[in-house]
């Protein structure tokens, strides 16, 4: 089986603009998290996905939105981007919504804010 | 509120030589616990985790790691450490009870030096 894969890879853009990132899951999986890694705050949760609605959100601004379409497959959304939000942004994907579920994460994106 | 320490946040230690990472957590609830592998320019891989039943849990690549509930610990060991496990380890815990978003410990970076 294909992993989980994430596009762009890398991504760099000015202050004030608005990204979109993708994540596609493991094939039959259906719940899409994503984290943002920053080298002073370290992983944190954003948001959680299952059957395209939003089940679980991190104390993140109104910027960070996502959504999740019919076949899994993920986007997120940072608006009025500032240079704070440069990060890795990860993406993972589980078979199910159980807390024990293994979550496969993806290689993520790097978003660089200038 | 849920938090996990990771104490050192870097390890150096010898090629053959007991690799020790240390995790403690502190949750409201029966936690569930796991640990996280990051190479450099990777996304992140499991080792292992807990979730109930057996307190010593083993892993991919010789690791292992026993559930503590006295100590509130969960601390990570590999009996002889090869170059290959040079990379940054989380410790991270999810609350369960429907609420999947994992939180991380700040992370180890583990040298293993020849």
């Amino acid at each position: 089986k294909a992993g989980v894969t994430q596009t762009p890879r890398y991504l760099i853009k000015t202050r004030g603009q608005q990204v979109t990132l993708s994540c596609s899951p493991i094939s039959g999986h259906r719940s899409v998290s994503w984290y943002q890694q920053t080298p002073g705050q370290g992983l944190q949760f954003l948001f959680e996905y299952f059957s395209e609605t939003q089940r679980n959100k991190g104390n993140f601004p109104g910027r960070f939105s996502g959504r999740q379409f019919s076949n899994s497959r993920s986007e997120m959304n940072v608006s009025t981007l500032e240079l704070g939000d440069s990060a890795l942004y990860l993406c993972a994907s589980s078979p199910g919504t159980g807390p024990s579920n293994e979550q496969f994460f993806g290689p993520g994106t790097r978003l660089t804010v200038l | 509120a849920q938090s996990v320490t990771q104490l050192g946040s870097h390890v150096s230690v010898s090629e053959g030589a007991l690799v020790l990472l240390r995790c403690n957590y502190s949750s409201s609830v029966p936690p569930y616990l796991f640990w996280y592998v990051q190479y450099p320019n990777q996304g992140l891989q499991l080792l292992l985790k807990y979730t109930t039943g057996a307190t010593l849990v083993k892993g991919i690549n010789g690791f292992e790691a026993e559930f503590k509930k006295s100590e509130t610990s969960f601390h990570l060991t590999k009996p002889s450490a090869h170059m290959s496990d040079a990379a940054e380890y989380f410790c991270a815990v999810s609350e369960g009870s429907g609420r999947r978003a994992l939180t991380f410990g700040s992370g180890t970076r583990l040298q293993v030096q020849p």
